[in-house]
């Protein structure tokens, strides 16, 4: 079974642009989950789509959204990107409440602001 | 904020048994312990999961404490390739959308 799909992997943007980042969860996963990963803040959550419906959103602003295709895939938005916006963003999909909420990670989607 | 308190880091020499503590004092009757690692340059890595007893896989085994408030990642024998961050993270079974909240983690070394 293919595993978490991100893209694309590396990216560099310049302060002011947007990005697009795709996932692709595992087939049969209907929830779709997005991380940022930063060496200063760690690991946070952003937000997460079951259903096409945003269930749940970390304490970011505005500028990131995301949205959730019918066939379970996902995007998530940055506008207006800043400096401190680079980081690995990571998408987890999962099986809601299945045996313990156990989430699969992508590989992550590297992201530089320059 | 996290809910668990891990060492920042640990060593060990390959081969030799690892015990990975993990300490979560508020853990709700509802939480499943979690254990996630992560290798340089990629994403999170599932490992184990637990409730209330002892689980093994083909990765590892988790220990859980009789009054739940701590656990314990047991890697058998460890190899170069185990050489990673781990997570311990609590995340309630009542939860119907993922908000894994990940502290620190432990950066483990392992020496040949």
């Amino acid at each position: 079974k293919a595993g978490v799909t991100q893209t694309p992997r590396y990216l560099i943007k310049t302060r002011g642009q947007q990005v697009t980042l795709s996932c692709s969860p595992i087939s049969g996963h209907r929830s779709v989950s997005w991380y940022q990963q930063t060496p200063g803040q760690g690991l946070q959550f952003l937000f997460e789509y079951f259903s096409e419906t945003q269930r749940n959103k970390g304490n970011f602003p505005g500028r990131f959204s995301g949205r959730q295709f019918s066939n379970s895939r996902s995007e998530m938005n940055v506008s207006t990107l800043e400096l401190g916006d680079s980081a690995l963003y990571l998408c987890a999909s999962s099986i809601p409440r299945d045996s313990g909420n156990t989430i699969y990670f992508g590989e992550g989607s590297w992201l530089t602001v320059v | 904020d996290a809910k668990t308190t891990q060492p920042n880091s640990m060593e060990s020499n390959e081969e030799e048994p690892v015990h990975l503590p993990c300490n979560h004092s508020t853990i709700s009757g509802t939480d499943y312990i979690h254990w996630y690692r992560q290798l340089p340059s990629q994403g999170p890595e599932y490992v184990i999961h637990g409730l209330t007893s002892n689980v093994n896989n083909r990765m590892a085994s988790l220990a859980i404490a009789e009054d739940r408030k701590s656990s314990t990642l047991i890697l058998h024998r460890a190899t170069l390739r185990d050489a990673a961050v781990y997570y311990c993270i609590l995340d309630s079974y009542l939860n119907y959308g993922q908000n894994f909240v990940f502290g620190p983690g432990t950066r483990l070394s392992v020496l040949p």
